[in-house]
């Protein structure tokens, strides 16, 4: 079945770049996602890139795909504390199915 | 334009006992779904209404139901509660006339059965 698999942890210094990752075993995903979610919050989204795109860029975020290996990114430029949350990976084969998340990497900023 | 509100917040039940939780979406979106979150198995799919028609169903036993009004306003239902339900029940809608793709969620309804 369909799978998304995401690191657990990720710990950066405010103001360096946070990339966390993400790979996914379907290879009919058509859109895949990027979520965050604070504490005792619902989630938020960040982003969503098709999977005929290489890389979508929204301020301080950019989403690479790499469509041959189900790879996908999420770098954060210049992270900052408010920046310290869970973000979760999803993706779906079309419009009308589903989303299949990942278990989420919570990143902690150090300040 | 107002946000997703699912209603309430918080809710304490006992084994046994039957719930309701409610999911308004964003005005205009026609598709309603559902997730529990819980931090063992994290985020799966329940179900999702589109037009008050159940279009896609989780791997969650018949205590678990829904169903979608006219307004597109959703509600889940879980009967006979356990112990293992306690989570937090998350709604997402989507589907408007710019993007049937982008899915936004409700700040959910945390469910701790006792």
């Amino acid at each position: 079945g369909e799978d998304v698999e995401q690191s657990l942890f990720l710990s950066v210094r405010e103001g360096d770049s946070s990339v966390i990752n993400c790979t996914y075993t379907d290879s009919s995903s058509t859109y895949l996602y990027w979520y965050k979610q604070e504490p005792g919050a619902g989630l938020q989204l960040l982003t969503y890139i098709f999977s005929n795109m290489d890389m979508k860029q929204d301020q301080r975020l950019t989403v690479l795909l790499n469509k041959k290996d189900k790879h996908l990114s999420l770098r954060i430029a210049d992270t900052q504390t408010g920046d310290s949350a869970i973000y979760f990976c999803a993706e779906r084969h079309s419009g009308n199915t589903p989303l299949v998340f990942g278990k989420g990497t919570r990143l902690s900023v150090i300040a | 334009k107002a946000g997703v509100t699912q209603t309430p917040r918080y809710l304490i039940k006992t084994r046994g006992q039957q719930v309701t939780l409610s999911c308004s979406p964003i005005s205009g979106h026609r598709s309603v779904s559902w997730y529990q979150q819980t931090p063992g198995q994290g985020l799966q799919f329940l179900f999702e209404y589109f037009s008050e028609t159940q279009r896609n169903k989780g791997n969650f036993p018949g205590r678990f139901s829904g169903r979608q009004f006219s307004n597109s306003r959703s509600e889940m239902n879980v009967s006979t509660l356990e112990l293992g339900d306690s989570a937090l029940y998350l709604c997402a809608s989507s589907g408007d006339r710019v993007s049937l793709t982008e899915a936004f969620f409700g700040q959910g309804t945390r469910l701790t059965v006792v």
